[in-house]
């Protein structure tokens, strides 16, 4: 359970404020994930970082702008977001994004813009 | 394009009973399968995974899971269900060198 910290757990912010999330990985992978989570939808991958290199942004608005300094740590920096953004976003690990490992999962930020 | 679809929204079970997480997919190649749990105000958890092999997988909790490739489905099953199982389970699946796709998620209700 404390493999993957995330802070704030909940954040509710005006649509003109600036704000970022942060994650943490005490677990030595490699590889590190944003994903948003909406109530009935199935879960969208955002970011992936591979030892602190973007590997993928899956059209994901330029209101959210990821940063990964170093393979323990990510962050989620977000302005000018809108309502629809409102969601849970998870962060994950894995060893490495190669081969098929598993991710582990932090408990979620909970975001709500209003 | 890959893809996964879990038909179910919400499954109910009693409890001591048998149950079944339905998932199937689509995928060009040989996929690879997980299955993970979400519980009330947590991330998911990984219970299991398909890479190649035996096609009967056991995983977390007693859970288990059963790849076919002719029907491409990878079911979630458990023998006996307990109240505890009650959660949010979701199906995904990984193509060679692609991303990973989940499901939308089945609500596992088990009744007392």
């Amino acid at each position: 359970e404390t493999g993957v910290t995330q802070t704030p757990r909940h954040l509710v912010m005006g649509m003109t404020n600036k704000k970022s999330l942060k994650c943490e990985q005490h677990l030595g992978h490699n590889a590190m994930y944003w994903y948003k989570q909406s109530a009935k939808k199935p879960l969208e991958l955002m970011f992936v970082y591979s030892l602190e290199e973007r590997v993928e942004n899956n059209s994901v608005p330029s209101r959210f702008s990821p940063e990964c300094p170093n393979s323990s740590h990510l962050f989620l920096h977000l302005h000018t977001l809108q309502p629809e953004d409102s969601a849970l976003y998870l962060c994950a690990s894995s060893l490495g994004t190669e081969r098929p490992y598993e991710q582990y999962f932090g408990p979620g930020t909970r975001l709500t813009v209003t | 394009a890959q893809s996964v679809a879990q038909p179910e929204d919400q499954v109910n079970v009693a409890e001591g009973n048998p149950l079944t997480v339905k998932c199937t997919y689509s995928v060009s190649g040989n996929p690879y399968l997980f299955w993970y749990v979400q519980y009330p105000n947590r991330g998911l958890q990984f219970l299991l995974k398909y890479i190649t092999g035996d096609n009967l997988v056991k995983g977390s909790y007693g859970f288990e899971a059963e790849f076919n490739k002719s029907q491409t489905s990878f079911h979630l099953k458990k023998p006996s269900a307990l109240v505890s199982d009650s959660a949010l389970y979701f199906c995904a699946v990984r193509e060679r060198d692609d991303k990973i796709i989940f499901g939308k998620g089945t609500r596992l209700h088990i009744l007392p």
